[in-house]
């Protein structure tokens, strides 16, 4: 199975701020990567598909990066609405579709 | 509106079972793959379960494999999960989640969840 690991854990951060959060998997998985955002309590949500691809609806402060095994999400300046859990998962293969650990992003 | 609305979860004791639903609405059901994910309290989000548009393949994780099985009914626009020989560890919110299409595979639907509870 592919492995994913996502870093860090946890980032404390402030409104206005510049964030990254990596993905890397144990194999190369082209650009079959995805993040989602959940916020406490509710569903997660796609913001980012095939590594780089902003899904529709979702501002543009979010980005996606990377290929192969190295993979960003950013997010160019922080809104209060941001503060959330971010998930990546990779889609190359299936089973399983593995999910990273998470990165909760909080208030600094 | 394009939703998912999950249902049937609730406490069930040890070794039990139990049938969760997945009722989608505003668009065209049958064209879809679906699959379900969970995540148990305070964790993260576990892949469980994918089926195909057609209805196979079907894919299982390996944590779920031989005791759940996925199903559809397209007439219905529902998508179901069968949960048999449940453990403590299955507790958790129970998702169903639309792929987005054939060659990204993201998900871009997801319904509220359902709470699982596995307890005597």
């Amino acid at each position: 199975d592919i492995q994913v690991t996502q870093s860090p854990s946890s980032l404390p951060a402030s409104v206005g701020d510049r964030v990254t959060i990596t993905c890397r998997t144990s194999q190369s998985i082209s650009n079959y990567l995805n993040w989602y955002q959940q916020q406490p309590g509710k569903a997660p949500k796609l913001l980012i598909y095939s590594a780089t691809n902003l899904q529709s609806g979702v501002p543009s402060r979010f980005s996606g990066s990377g290929s192969e095994t190295d993979f960003t999400l950013t997010i160019s300046s922080l809104q209060p609405e941001d503060f959330a859990t971010y998930y990546c998962q990779q889609s190359y293969t299936t089973p399983p579709r593995t999910f990273g650990q998470g990165t909760k992003l909080e208030i600094k | 509106e394009v939703q998912l609305v999950e249902s049937g979860g609730g406490l069930v004791q040890p070794g039990g079972s139990l049938r969760l639903s997945c009722a989608a609405s505003g668009f065209t059901f049958s064209g879809y793959s679906m699959n379900w994910v969970r995540q148990a309290p305070g964790k993260g989000l576990e892949w469980l379960s994918f089926i195909r548009s057609s209805g196979s393949p079907i894919y299982y994780a390996d944590s779920v494999k031989g005791r759940f099985a996925i199903s559809r009914d397209d007439a219905k626009s529902t998508l179901y999960l069968q949960m048999n020989s449940l453990r403590a560890e299955d507790t958790g919110i129970y998702y169903c989640a639309r792929d987005r299409d054939f060659m990204t595979d993201a998900l871009d639907i997801w319904g509220p969840g359902t709470m699982v509870t596995v307890s005597s």
